[in-house]
């Protein structure tokens, strides 16, 4: 059974702090690595994607991934109220389900002023 | 550009009644996905399609049927709604491997009595 866990939080940071989002999987063979965003009512939103070792950066956002420890992480730096939401990590399988995402269950950031 | 359009919003069903819900995407997509989404549940695969003339099973797909009518659309329909399937249904598009992550529609709000 492949499985991604994240810590359901809540995780509740002050404005202009660093949040710190993590992400295990169970799939060693995964290959592609998302975060998405969702906001109450709200459908998913992509908001970065990592396929290799090491940091990607995107604005104020920096995804981690290592996969010998089969571990992601998100981080927000700088962190605004607007960003308070359910982030969800997402990994694709391989073979014949490549290209269907597992998604975690998410973890609910509040971003107090 | 719409991007993924579901329809409808929101539905009221009473036990037993039933109803397809609508999926489009205008993105040349080749891969679309149906998920539910339930608190403390995450998003749950109930039935996929790789391509245009292919459809397969997620996660959970009993008391569900979907069809992919062409490239564009890909409707899931409920024979005869019960409770337990009173959830948020999110349809998705994505490339070939999904690598580059999925779209997700703006969800359908069902609830059945």
């Amino acid at each position: 059974q492949k499985e991604v866990e994240q810590n359901s939080g809540p995780l509740s940071v002050p404005e202009g702090a660093i949040a710190s989002l993590n992400c295990t999987y169970s799939d060693r063979g995964s290959q592609s690595f998302f975060w998405y965003r969702q906001y109450s009512g709200k459908s998913p939103e992509l908001i970065m994607s990592i396929y290799s070792n090491g940091d990607k950066e995107d604005g104020r956002f920096t995804a981690q991934l290592n996969k010998a420890s089969q571990y992601v992480s998100l981080l927000i730096r700088d962190s605004q109220p607007s960003d308070s939401a359910t982030y969800l990590c997402a990994v694709t399988g391989y073979g014949g389900s490549q290209g269907n995402l597992i998604f975690g269950k998410g973890t609910k950031l509040s971003v107090k002023p | 550009n719409a991007g993924v359009t579901q329809t409808p919003k929101f539905q009221v069903l009473k036990t037993g009644q039933s109803m397809t819900l609508q999926c489009a995407q205008d993105m040349n997509h080749n891969s679309m996905y149906w998920y539910r989404q339930d608190p403390g549940m995450g998003l749950r695969l109930i039935y996929y399609s790789a391509s245009e003339g292919t459809t397969d099973k997620g996660e959970v797909p009993n008391g569900y049927n979907v069809s992919r009518l062409n490239k564009r659309e890909f409707s899931l329909r409920l024979e005869s709604a019960a409770p337990s399937q009173t959830s948020v249904y999110f349809c998705a598009s994505s490339g070939p491997t999904g690598g580059s992550g999925y779209t997700f529609g703006s969800g359908t709000r069902l609830t059945v009595v």
